[in-house]
């Protein structure tokens, strides 16, 4: 396996329910990211990890988790969703988020909360 | 405020012709600028990417991009449509202030008939 890999591919939740989405990468990068892409409107960045520390975190909804373990995984927990967050949640990887490094995306959870 | 324009919401081309992609950007400093490919339903793919050395350059699948700071302009082109090309392409620049937080384009559709 290379590169970021995402893991479900598409999940069905409902509002009561609790999820988590997984985000690995073979890079060796020591930052991570997760965005949301919804439709019509550009790339949201939720959350910023930099050797397992969190360094960002983008006014996001409690409803949303973060967990960096390592430098290679991380994962979005998720509960109580709303409509609204239906959406495509992408993670990425640089090598590191102290210079301007590239970002590396994974495929992808599409998430539709019912 | 820094941002990036992509000049065209759609473009269409014949396979086999040319393929050009705009993208004008405006930033204080000398930037680090990328594009960025995202087939339907798949997650972003690196296409290529200019952190001020040449000012062309070349990516994946036959693309490339010059960097002209006079016309602070960096388009994408392709000498030759491939179907496979199809997809939304996104112009991204790392904002000033922060060494992962991209500003995206809105994206550029391309269209490849046959």
């Amino acid at each position: 396996e290379t590169g970021v890999t995402q893991t479900p591919r598409h999940l069905v939740m409902g509002m009561t329910n609790k999820k988590s989405l997984k985000c690995e990468q073979h890079l060796g990068h020591n930052a991570m990211y997760w965005y949301k892409q919804s439709a019509k409107k550009p790339l949201e960045l939720m959350f910023v990890y930099s050797l397992e520390e969190r360094v960002e975190n983008n006014s996001v909804p409690s409803r949303f988790s973060p967990e960096c373990p390592n430098s290679s995984h991380l994962f979005l927990h998720l509960h109580t969703l709303q409509p609204e967050d239906s959406a495509l949640y992408l993670c990425a990887s640089s090598r590191n988020s102290a210079a301007p490094y590239e970002q590396y995306f994974g495929p992808g959870t599409r998430l539709t909360v019912t | 405020a820094q941002s990036v324009t992509q000049l065209d919401s759609h473009v269409s081309v014949s396979e086999g012709t040319p393929v050009l992609l705009r993208c004008n950007y405006s930033s204080s400093y000398s930037p680090s600028l990328f594009w960025y490919v995202q087939h339907p339903n798949k997650g972003l793919q690196l296409l290529l990417k200019y952190t001020s050395a040449a000012t062309l350059v070349k990516g994946i699948n036959g693309f490339e991009a010059e960097f002209k700071k006079s016309e602070t302009s960096f388009h994408l082109t392709k000498p030759s449509a491939h179907m496979s090309d199809a997809a939304e392409y996104f112009c991204v620049v790392i904002r000033e202030d922060s060494n992962y937080q991209l500003i995206w384009g809105a994206g550029t559709k391309l269209i490849i008939k046959p």
